[in-house]
């Protein structure tokens, strides 16, 4: 059982290129999230989803776009990278939380650097 | 305001010793409170869940919840060098969504 696979694991941009993230999860869980995490700034969201086919915007979205044609992934796009974007991402997964023991599962992290 | 505020540490305590991790709400509708370990490079995950306000007890970890102070922690007792890592507390109002605090690194030296 993989759980969350996030690709890159590492990956260096130059300002106003353009990439994918790609997050793929294996459990069936109809929510999808992406987060970016900045040194003592705890986890951010960025977007996230409910199920195939439906995307929402989360604290911090602008510079980024996603689609979720399927349960199992959840890409992240990258447009005109700025060094703002300069992170760690993480793509996580779960199934409600109202209930004891659900949880959400994070993948290992992609760390970009935009230079 | 943020809506969760966070210790921010870092806290170095000796092999043994009691660790202490806490965090402050504003929002009254949170109902489902977390903790995570975060290890350097790696992802979060999750190590105590709780629902009520009160105590939830799980080997060396025990989590308190006071929803009436808006107020949550986190006690590792008989610290070990494995605990060394970032803790986070997250907590949610709705199915899905997470709000974390800003974390706190731990290290427990040997």
């Amino acid at each position: 059982n993989a759980g969350v696979t996030q690709t890159p694991k590492f990956r260096i941009l130059k300002i106003g290129q353009s990439m994918t993230l790609q997050c793929a999860q294996d459990m069936n869980h109809n929510y999808m999230y992406w987060y970016r995490q900045d040194p003592g700034m705890g986890l951010k969201l960025i977007y996230y989803s409910v199920g195939a086919g439906i995307t929402d915007k989360g604290e911090v979205p602008n510079g980024y776009n996603v689609s979720r044609s399927t349960t199992e992934d959840f890409p992240l796009r990258l447009e005109l990278a700025a060094p703002s974007q300069t992170s760690v991402y993480f793509c996580a997964s779960s199934y409600s939380l109202f209930r004891e023991g659900n949880t959400i599962y994070f993948g290992e992290g992609s760390w970009l650097t935009v230079v | 305001q943020k809506e969760v505020e966070q210790d921010p540490g870092p806290l170095s305590v000796p092999e043994g010793a009691i660790v202490s991790l806490n965090c402050t709400y504003s929002n009254s509708a949170f109902q489902y409170f977390m903790w995570y370990r975060q290890y350097s490079r790696k992802g979060p995950e999750l190590l105590m869940y709780t629902y009520s306000s009160g105590n939830k007890e799980d080997g060396r970890f025990t989590a308190q919840v006071d929803k009436s102070s808006k107020y949550i922690s986190l006690f590792i007792r008989d610290s070990q060098p494995s605990d060394s890592a970032t803790y986070l507390c997250a907590m949610s109002a709705n199915d899905y969504k997470l709000s974390f605090g800003a974390g706190t690194t731990v290290t427990v030296r040997a």
